[in-house]
């Protein structure tokens, strides 16, 4: 069964570092996502892709965060400089051709910023 | 903008008990329903969904949710769980036409054994 891919499944750094997270969503998959999820919350949509266009950023925090999909295939978010507020679980999904509306996820890279 | 509640935090029940988890949303459109898992270690998969018609739905491992829009509700429901089903359970929700995803905050379901 085919699942979305994502690396590290953990990261550590310290406050005002560079950290990436990566993604590759399912074979075929034209529709990425990124989100946040905060211990004791739902997940929260930081960046929506449609192929290599972003649809919707309205809720990344683009002074730090930045995330890229050049080839409309696989994905990186990126944060710079890291942030104690930033500590979660950065979850990717993926979801077929636009209006697919099911969503599959992938592991998550839980980040904790000391 | 929409917004998913689920006022149940923790649920704790015994092996072999009835299930209902609260769902309720905020929005005065169309929308499609989702009921996320997330057993422990493991990512979030869906369990159910309901984009229209029988607003009564089955999902996966006998769970079933139940649309009431006159109450912007779709709970959750099973009628005898099992200790495999200790997990983590998301309500989410999108408006028809747009795929953003909106969650509520969980809720944690402890089954002893």
């Amino acid at each position: 069964e085919a699942e979305v891919a994502q690396s590290p499944r953990y990261k550590i750094t310290e406050k005002s570092q560079a950290v990436a997270f990566w993604c590759d969503p399912i074979s075929g998959h034209a529709t990425l996502y990124w989100y946040r999820q905060i211990l004791g919350q739902g997940p929260e949509l930081l960046v929506q892709f449609q192929d290599e266009s972003v649809v919707d950023d309205s809720q990344l925090p683009k002074d730090r965060f930045s995330a890229e999909r050049l080839k409309g295939v696989d994905s990186t978010l990126k944060i710079q400089p890291a942030e104690l507020g930033d500590s979660a679980m950065y979850l990717c999904a993926s979801s077929p051709e636009q209006g697919g509306y099911e969503q599959y996820f992938g592991p998550g890279t839980r980040l904790t910023v000391t | 903008a929409q917004s998913v509640s689920q006022h149940n935090h923790h649920v704790i029940l015994s092996e072999a008990a009835s299930l209902e988890l609260g769902c309720n949303y905020s929005y005065g459109g169309t929308v499609n329903l989702f009921w996320y898992v997330q057993y422990p270690g493991q990512h979030l998969q869906l369990l159910l969904k309901y984009f229209s018609g029988d607003p009564l739905v089955k999902g996966i491992k006998g769970f079933e949710a139940e649309f009431i829009k006159s109450k912007f509700s779709f709970n959750l429901r099973k009628p005898s769980v099992q200790w495999s089903d200790t997990a983590e359970y998301f309500c989410a929700v999108n408006a028809f036409g747009n795929e953003k995803l909106t969650f509520g905050t969980g809720t944690r379901l402890t089954i002893i054994p």
